[in-house]
């Protein structure tokens, strides 16, 4: 399996709060992604990155922010969580832009109370 | 009409059974095409992509048909270890995985 580790596992925050949510890959794979995941709604692309510090909008970007400083590390930002926001996350990696597999993390379960 | 859809299930089939799932997609530019199995609580993972000709790994066989808009994943013998959520996911170019659109997931349990 690839190696792509995402924390925290499990969390439950309140409504108002910031939440960074981190993914880790050991695979040194250029392209990263952020997905959430929500009954009634396929996989929804969040933000991606392209290479360090090189970052853009996916479909669902509102109300989040990322950041990459390293290949590495690919980070998550709730800056002022909302319940609509509860949701399953998924970090996932991919070594080319296009027509290759996606390698995801295990997910993070956020509950926004 | 959304852009890719799937019959949701659950398929209940016995084990050793043949099953076939269909996904549709709405674009007919699309280019690429891919099946992801996801387990319950789980991460998806790929399964197999699905090409023009059509490809076969083991017990699964992915077909494509342009024409209709449809990409098919065929399990043949099917193994308790199959129970999982098959996912269909399309890209508009083959260039592109920021556009990929992801199905709803199709269910399948194999019983005993």
């Amino acid at each position: 399996d690839a190696g792509i580790t995402q924390s925290p596992r499990h969390k439950v925050t309140e409504t108002g709060t910031p939440v960074t949510l981190r993914c880790h890959q050991t695979e040194n794979h250029r392209y990263m992604y952020w997905y959430r995941q929500d009954p009634g709604h396929g996989l929804r692309l969040i933000h991606y990155s392209y290479g360090v510090k090189d970052t853009d909008k996916g479909e669902v970007s509102d109300g989040y922010s990322v950041s990459r400083s390293k290949t590495e590390d690919f980070l998550l930002t709730l800056e002022s969580a909302t319940s609509s926001q509860t949701s399953v996350y998924f970090c996932a990696i991919s070594e080319i832009e296009g027509n290759s597999p996606l390698h995801f993390g295990n997910g993070t379960r956020l509950t926004v109370t | 009409r959304k852009e890719v859809e799937q019959d949701p299930g659950p398929f209940n089939v016995p084990e050793g059974a043949t099953v076939a799932f269909n996904c549709t997609y709405s674009n007919s530019a699309s280019q690429s095409f891919f099946w992801y199995r996801q387990d319950c609580r789980k991460e998806p993972k790929l399964l197999m992509s699905v090409y023009s000709s059509g490809n076969e790994d083991g017990r699964f066989t992915a077909q494509l048909n342009r024409a209709s808009q449809y990409i098919s994943l065929l399990i043949r013998d099917s193994k308790l270890s199959d129970s999982a959520t098959y996912l269909c996911v399309v890209s508009p170019n083959a260039g592109n995985n920021r556009k990929l659109i992801w199905g709803l997931g199709t269910s399948l349990a194999v019983n005993p």
